[in-house]
């Protein structure tokens, strides 16, 4: 069975700062994993996906992940934030029947 | 890009009464919609996995006589959380999906229905 992982509820960063927001998974079938932000009260937008190929994927609004098989992670990264990254980051794989497994979010606080 | 929409985006009942969310795939057609709920700062939990013309699939826990599930159409998928009660309000979430493996599609997300039972 699938399951995801984020090891980390709140990430408080300053303005400009690089940030790491920590994702392991579990999978015993294909990996196919994906990064999605939620800002309050509305639902979630695709940031990045990893399929196959290339292990760095680079996402929208300048976020990049890197999928490490050997440690089950795929962690997302940003080298500078901005106020506006502010919000809920959940990291999901596929499960079976096109079913996508989320872990339980990180919420992303950007301080001035 | 695919858009999906939901209607209402928030609604306010009496606890008794019967709700009905819909999401719609605005520009790509929808062999498969999902349904999530969201309680305040958790993550989504899959309700159902809604298939056009079939008998959704609910994952287990979920009640299907509570929550009734129509994919009519290949753009427009309905929930309807029946005899509602205060413990059912949360963010409810659909996802579409288009044909195919995750190679050539993703999911694409609705804005969210907000339900508040008194």
């Amino acid at each position: 069975a699938q399951s995801v992982t984020q090891l980390d509820s709140q990430v408080p960063v300053f303005e400009e700062a690089p940030v790491e927001l920590r994702c392991n998974y579990s999978s015993s079938v294909s990996v196919y994993l994906f990064w999605y932000v939620q800002y309050p009260n509305q639902g979630l937008q695709l940031l990045l996906k990893y399929l196959s190929g290339s292990t760095l994927v680079k996402g929208i609004n300048g976020f990049e992940a890197e999928f490490n098989k050997s440690q089950t992670s795929f962690h997302l990264r940003k080298p500078s934030v901005h106020i506006s990254d502010t919000a809920e980051y959940f990291c999901a794989v596929a499960g079976g029947y096109n079913k996508l497994i989320f872990g339980a979010g990180t919420r992303l606080a950007v301080h001035p | 890009g695919a858009v999906v929409s939901q209607h209402p985006s928030w609604v306010i009942c009496k606890s008794g009464t019967s709700v009905k969310i819909e999401c719609r795939s605005l520009d790509f057609q929808a062999t498969t919609m999902f349904w999530y709920r969201q309680f305040p700062k958790q993550s989504l939990m899959l309700m159902a996995t809604s298939n056009e013309g079939s008998k959704a699939t609910y994952e287990q826990g979920v009640e299907k006589d509570k929550f009734l599930i129509n994919h009519a159409s290949l753009t427009l998928s309905t929930l309807t959380v029946t005899s509602a009660h205060p413990e059912d309000s949360s963010f409810y979430i659909c996802s579409a999906r288009l044909a195919g493996g995750w190679g050539t599609d993703t999911q694409y997300f609705g804005p969210g229905t907000r339900l508040t039972v008194l």
